[in-house]
């Protein structure tokens, strides 16, 4: 089965770091998204792209976050200074909206940590 | 504006015992649903998912969900549950302007021997 990849798995970082987060959506795939899961407030949408062009961003903090495609095989998510309040994980999806009966694919996350 | 909402946090049932999860959605037009497990440390699956048609949708993992305008909800159900469906179960909503998702809060499901 094709596969949305997240690099790093895990991320441990302290403080004022920069932290990039990497997606490889599926091949074909026109869509893709950035979301963040905590247990207080659940699954949040940050931002996403069709044909690699940044649709809505508006759920990201602009000051500090920053999403990118520089190529329709690679999705990025900087942050940049980090806080500990960023300490989530952090999902890639990607899917051709509504077009299919796959639906969006979610990769298996980045789990952040900011000490 | 678009929102999905999942009134029960935490749920327990018995292996066996049949199963429902509640969702309700809040959308202007023809909503575009959907249901996702999460097992711990893992990504979302997709389960089933609702564009038109039918109103009965069958998923994967002998999951199915009714869809039913007039009351806005979109519950999913099992006949029999089993230990290994103890996950988290996301509800959403898609928007056909863009196309992105808009989940529920989530429910945790766990299963009793």
């Amino acid at each position: 089965d094709a596969r949305v990849t997240q690099t790093p798995r895990h991320k441990v970082t302290e403080m004022g770091q920069e932290v990039t987060m990497r997606c490889q959506p599926i091949l074909g795939h026109n869509t893709v998204f950035w979301y963040r899961q905590t247990m207080m407030q659940g699954l949040e949408l940050l931002a996403y792209f069709r044909n690699r062009a940044p649709l809505d961003d508006s759920g990201m903090p602009k000051d500090r976050f920053s999403a990118e495609m520089p190529d329709a095989t690679l999705a990025t998510l900087k942050i940049q200074p980090s806080e500990p309040r960023d300490s989530a994980v952090y999902f890639c999806a990607s899917g051709q909206p509504f077009l299919t009966s796959d639906g969006y694919t979610f990769g298996s996350g980045t789990r952040l940590t900011v000490v | 504006a678009q929102s999905v909402t999942q009134p029960d946090i935490h749920i327990t049932v018995s292996e066996g015992a049949s199963l429902e999860l509640r969702c309700n959605y809040s959308y202007g037009a023809t909503p575009y649903l959907f249901w996702y497990v999460q097992s711990p440390g893992q990504g979302l699956q997709l389960l089933l998912k609702y564009f038109s048609g039918d109103t009965l949708v069958q998923g994967i993992k002998g999951f199915e969900a009714e869809f039913k305008r007039s009351q806005s909800s979109f519950n999913l159900r099992k006949p029999s549950v089993h230990w290994s469906d103890a996950a988290e179960y996301f509800c959403a909503v898609g928007s056909n302007q863009g196309g992105k998702l808009i989940f529920g809060q989530g429910t945790e499901l766990s299963v009793k021997p």
